[in-house]
């Protein structure tokens, strides 16, 4: 079965300074892992994927994330964080044909003046 | 925008009574998925439709049920109504059903059980 582990549920940082929003994951298969924003009372939009291809994956808005097989984990990075990126970002794994598609509980990224 | 669309925005009703909500996805896509998303339980998935044929099953209620017609749009009926079942309610799309498809969310439908 597969699940996903966001470590911090609310990250705050100052506008310009770098962003790492945390996911580790697991899975029996070879996973498929997303990274979605929520904006507030907005629905959810895909930021980047990973899909077995290279290692580090480029997003939207500046976002990065690496996936590390030896770690489990798929960590959001932005070099400097805007203040329109406050939202809430989730983790997802998905794998089996897509059935499942199993979100984190998500982090809520605040950015400060 | 997603091209996902979402019908209706806000519903709000009472304790024991039954909704539909509608989902239209996006051009070309096949797939249909719902969610839940509650404050104590986070994004939860409920169901899935492919091609008109229900394809998974997650956390769904027997109370909830869904459906997918001829021309892809969806529906998710929920009946015997109770206060826990207020949550914002997303549908997606995904052209196939692959784990790779990306799946594009709609704005979601605000469900208030008073």
């Amino acid at each position: 079965a597969q699940s996903v582990t966001q470590l911090d549920s609310h990250v705050s940082v100052s506008e310009g300074t770098p962003v790492l929003l945390r996911c580790n994951y697991s899975s029996s298969y070879s996973p498929s892992l997303f990274w979605y924003v929520q904006h507030p009372n907005k629905g959810l939009q895909l930021l980047l994927k990973y899909t077995s291809a290279a290692t580090l994956v480029k997003g939207i808005n500046g976002f990065e994330a690496e996936f590390k097989k030896s770690e489990t984990s798929f960590h959001l990075t932005k070099p400097s964080a805007h203040m329109s990126d406050a939202a809430e970002y989730f983790c997802v794994v998905s794998d089996l044909g897509g059935q499942n598609f199993v979100f984190g509980p998500g982090t809520r990224l605040s950015v400060l003046p | 925008d997603s091209g996902v669309t979402q019908t209706p925005k806000h519903l709000i009703t009472a304790t024991g009574q039954r909704v539909t909500l509608r989902c239209s996805p996006r051009s070309g896509d096949l797939s249909v998925y719902w969610y839940q998303q509650s404050l104590d339980q986070g994004l939860q998935f409920l169901i899935q439709y492919y091609n008109g044929e229900e394809r998974a099953k997650g956390n769904i209620l027997e109370r909830f049920s869904a459906q997918q017609f001829p021309d892809l749009h969806s529906e998710l009926n929920l009946s015997s109504l109770e206060l826990g079942d207020s949550a914002l309610y997303f549908c997606a799309s995904s052209h196939r059903q692959g784990s790779t498809d990306t799946q594009y969310f709609g704005p979601g439908t605000r469900l208030t059980v008073l």
